[in-house]
């Protein structure tokens, strides 16, 4: 069946390090979402991408989709102690029905 | 708006047990989802529905079902609740479109315990 992994599944940084997580379909998604999920809390949207090689960018977050919309990423520069959480990447079905939600990243920014 | 309401917060159950865990949406959305979240699993799909009067399975439909009462309602139930089935579940709604951003909006969350 259609799978979505991520990459790594813990990270710690150095506050002011850069961090990255990695995304990978088993199949070719139409489009790609990004999701943050505060310690305690409920995802929230943070970014969709749909074209090949797109790259889009939110204050310090850089998201970028591959070439082959089988893969993509979510950088971090600089990061903040705002930006403790997990990650999650999410692509649609081949009927887009539903949605396929990597295993997250979930990051630790030590002050 | 409140937007996605779930109910309730927190519920301890015994093995055997049933219960029905309730979810609301304010924004008109057609689609909904439940999804349980457990850790280092990331969220997979319980059960969705992409329409008023539809319900599908998701990736780990076993010891679930579901109903969806009107647009608005999408409720979870456990019929005999098992200790695997501790997790914290999570509805979500979205409103499907080709042309603008497909944003899954999520409650709260329940987190539930099977003794």
């Amino acid at each position: 069946g259609q799978q979505v992994m991520q990459i790594p599944q813990y990270q710690h940084v150095q506050e002011g390090e850069d961090f990255t997580t990695y995304c990978n379909s088993s199949t070719t998604l139409s489009n790609i979402q990004w999701y943050k999920q505060r310690p305690g809390g409920h995802p929230v949207f943070l970014i969709q991408l749909v074209k090949s090689g797109e790259v889009k960018k939110q204050k310090r977050l850089t998201f970028q989709f591959g070439e082959a919309k089988k893969n993509s990423s979510l950088h971090i520069t600089a990061t903040q102690t705002t930006d403790v959480g997990t990650y999650f990447c999410a692509g649609p079905s081949n009927t887009g029905n539903q949605f396929y939600f990597g295993t997250g990243t979930s990051l630790t920014v030590i002050p | 708006n409140a937007g996605v309401t779930q109910t309730p917060k927190f519920q301890v159950l015994k093995t055997g047990q049933s219960m029905t865990l309730q979810c609301a949406q304010d924004m008109n959305h057609n689609s909904m989802y439940w999804y349980r979240q457990d850790p280092g699993m990331g969220l997979r799909l319980i059960y969705y529905s992409a329409s008023e009067g539809t319900t599908d399975k998701g990736e780990v439909p076993n010891g679930y079902n579901v109903s969806r009462l009107n647009k608005r309602e999408f409720s979870l139930r456990l019929e005999s609740a098992a200790p695997s089935q501790t997790s914290v579940y999570f509805c979500a709604s979205s409103q499907p479109s080709y042309s603008v951003e497909e944003t899954q909006y999520f409650g709260p969350g329940t987190r539930l315990l099977v003794l």
